[in-house]
């Protein structure tokens, strides 16, 4: 059964600060995904990373795979306070997608 | 294409009673899944449709659950006898090419009192 880990599950950081959030996963697949949830709001999509070494950035956000060490990584640069959120790392697996339990990310001013 | 949505967005019910959410997904898509989400946790596979054909079911969809897509369009998940622990957050969700992730509708927040 795929499962899906990210740590840490809270993170306060400042503003200025640059930080990783890790997502593991338990089987092979090359098909993983973030997303951002505000409170009380439903999921956006922030990245679809489909092959070993993909990296794709927007902003001050870059997400990286590797399916060899089945990880990927959220790399946060320079955070301002509008990048508060709860961050879900999620795998395909059997035709589904399986989500982590999320972090959730305060950044103080 | 307005998105996919979910009707409605709030529903109080009272422990006991039968509930109905609906589901519009885009209208191009023709994988529609429901997943729900409780407080702090991640979203958590309900099921799923391809058109009208319901494909799978997680373990955690009791007998109480049921969904339907008739004709592959809209879709609707009728939680019967309502219990406190079914109130969270149920999500839907389309694609058309399953590579490329989920567009997820807003949400029903079901709370049951």
């Amino acid at each position: 059964e795929l499962k899906v880990e990210q740590n840490p599950l809270f993170l306060s950081m400042q503003e200025g600060k640059n930080y990783t959030i890790y997502c593991n996963y338990s089987t092979t697949s090359d098909r993983l995904y973030w997303y951002r949830q505000d409170p009380g709001k439903s999921l956006e999509s922030l990245f679809v990373l489909l092959s070993n070494g993909a990296v794709k950035q927007e902003g001050r956000l870059m997400a990286s795979l590797d399916t060899k060490a089945r990880l990927s990584t959220l790399h946060i640069t320079a955070a301002v306070h509008d990048l508060s959120a709860t961050y879900f790392c999620a795998v395909m697996g059997d035709d589904k997608i399986i989500f982590g339990k999320g972090t959730r990310l305060h950044i103080l001013p | 294409d307005t998105g996919v949505s979910q009707d409605p967005r709030h529903k109080i019910t009272k422990r006991g009673q039968n509930v109905t959410f609906r589901c519009d997904p885009i209208s191009e898509h023709n994988r529609l899944y429901w997943y729900r989400q409780t407080l702090g946790q991640g979203p958590e596979f309900l099921t799923y449709f391809q058109n009208e054909a319901q494909l799978e079911k997680s373990r955690l969809l009791s007998d109480r659950f049921s969904a339907e897509r008739p004709k592959g369009s809209f879709s609707t998940l009728e939680i019967q006898r309502t219990e406190q622990g079914d109130s969270a957050m149920y999500l839907c969700a389309s694609s058309l090419i399953i590579n490329y992730g989920y567009t997820f509708g807003s949400g029903t927040r079901l709370t049951v009192v």
